[in-house]
């Protein structure tokens, strides 16, 4: 399968503290972008790291990128209520048209305690 | 000011049927898509059109047939509704550029859960 696979798949932590999400790929990139997405919505857009990034910084979020071990972080500082939602990473794959596309991993499903 | 907007929210209906969901997007953007995501989660992409053209079509049956009668919409009909089509199946648009590149960001409307009973 070419989807990548977030680990966890679940995550709970108290208010306040750090969540850390990876996500495991299987081909080479050009970029990987993570998503949120809140129970009943769509997905959002947080973040795009290229592949010749190694770090990428938004606000309380940190991604990292390391193309020789085809994995990401994302890490969320000083996490609140409102970052309980289902997060995703992205990568491009080629189709069954020979055209590009996202392939999104399993994603996890992160809890912030209050 | 919803940048992209699906209808219906909800669709309930029986086996066998036919239905349509309608997305559009106000952003200007040249490539939409469709995704079903399962009761795991699991997004995954059916079909792409940018300007008009189909770019992407994923193995999806031929019971889905997407129409974009302009690059703000995109259409998802489905013939013979199956249990299995329950899912929620959201739209997507990018602005890719006139070089094709499934590399930007994409903007997601808020979903169609469909419950095929």
């Amino acid at each position: 399968s070419q989807q990548g696979e977030e680990d966890p798949q679940a995550l709970s932590i108290q208010e306040g503290e750090n969540a850390t999400m990876n996500c495991s790929y299987k081909t080479s990139i050009n970029n990987l972008q993570w998503y949120r997405q809140n129970s009943g919505r769509g997905l959002v857009h947080l973040i795009l790291i290229r592949s010749n990034e190694r770090e990428k910084h938004s606000g309380r979020l940190r991604v990292t990128l390391d193309t020789s071990k085809k994995s990401s972080s994302l890490l969320i500082t000083a996490s609140r209520a409102a970052d309980t939602a289902s997060y995703f990473c992205a990568t491009v794959h080629l189709s069954n048209f020979g055209n590009e596309k996202l392939t999104f991993g399993t994603g996890t499903r992160l809890t912030i305690i209050p | 000011d919803t940048a992209v907007s699906q209808t219906p929210k909800y669709l309930v209906t029986q086996m066998g049927n036919d239905k349509s969901i309608k997305c559009e997007q106000n952003l200007g953007h040249d490539t939409m898509y469709w995704y079903k995501q399962d009761s795991k989660k699991f997004l995954k992409i059916m079909f792409s059109y940018n300007n008009k053209e189909l770019i992407i079509n994923e193995t999806v049956p031929n019971r889905f047939s997407p129409k974009s009668p302009d690059k703000a919409h995109l259409n998802l009909h489905i013939n013979s509704l199956e249990l299995g089509d329950s899912a929620v199946y959201f739209c997507a648009s990018s602005q890719e550029g006139a070089k094709w590149r499934a590399k930007e960001t994409q903007y997601f409307g808020p979903g169609t859960r469909l419950l095929v009973l």
